[in-house]
């Protein structure tokens, strides 16, 4: 079945560059999504890629896919304090019928 | 702002007794999803609906209903409940099912069983 895993924490300093990674198991996903969720609020879409896509970019956000191991990372450039959040994984495919399986989440903290 | 309007944002009630969660999804969106997330089993997607129809299920309990109605706002209806329903009840919409069609959840409403 579907299954999504990430490291669970990552702690940087204010200025650096984040990584967040997330491994996928369906192989006929399509669509990987991120969420960031802050505290005592909703999930809110960060970005998405197509699976035949390499890489996107949108701002400070760069999302990397390598379809052949299944692994999607997250990059988040001048990490600022305000990016501190827990980070979801999900994919969309054929198997969930286009519904989002999550991964735990990676809860990113940024010291200043 | 998503968005997807959720109410209650909390609930406060005791073990047996029967709730409701309504969900109003962001204007133009067809389709409604029900999550919820727990500490022990993360985010996990409940119920799907387009236009009023039930499309997909995913790990709902029988105890759990959902429904979608004809101005496409949707109600979760969790009764004879038990303290592992204690949790938070996102919602999410979307403009189509499928795949691709990216969904924004609402800010939940956060279920505490007493």
């Amino acid at each position: 079945g579907e299954d999504v895993e990430q490291s669970l924490f990552l702690s940087v300093r204010e200025g650096d560059s984040s990584v967040i990674n997330c491994t996928y198991t369906d192989s006929s996903s399509t669509y990987l999504y991120w969420y960031k969720q802050e505290p005592g609020a909703g999930l809110q879409l960060l970005t998405y890629i197509f699976s035949n896509m390499d890489m996107k970019q949108d701002q400070r956000l760069t999302v990397l896919l390598n379809k052949k191991d299944k692994h999607l990372s997250l990059r988040i450039a001048d990490t600022q304090t305000g990016d501190s959040a827990i980070y979801f994984c999900a994919e969309s495919s054929r198997g969930s019928q286009g519904n989002l399986i999550f991964g735990k989440g990676t809860k990113l903290s940024v010291k200043p | 702002d998503s968005g997807v309007t959720q109410t209650p944002k909390h609930l406060i009630t005791a073990t047996g007794q029967r709730v409701t969660l309504r969900c109003s999804p962001r204007s133009g969106d067809l389709s409604v999803y029900w999550y919820q997330q727990s500490l022990d089993q993360g985010l996990q997607f409940l119920i799907q609906y387009y236009n009023g129809e039930e499309r997909a299920k995913g790990n709902i309990l029988e105890r759990f209903s959902a429904q979608q109605f004809p101005d496409l706002h949707s109600e979760l209806n969790l009764s004879s409940l038990e303290l592992g329903d204690s949790a938070l009840y996102f919602c999410a919409s979307s403009v189509a099912p499928g795949l691709g069609q990216p969904q924004h959840f609402g800010d939940g409403t956060r279920l505490s069983i007493l």
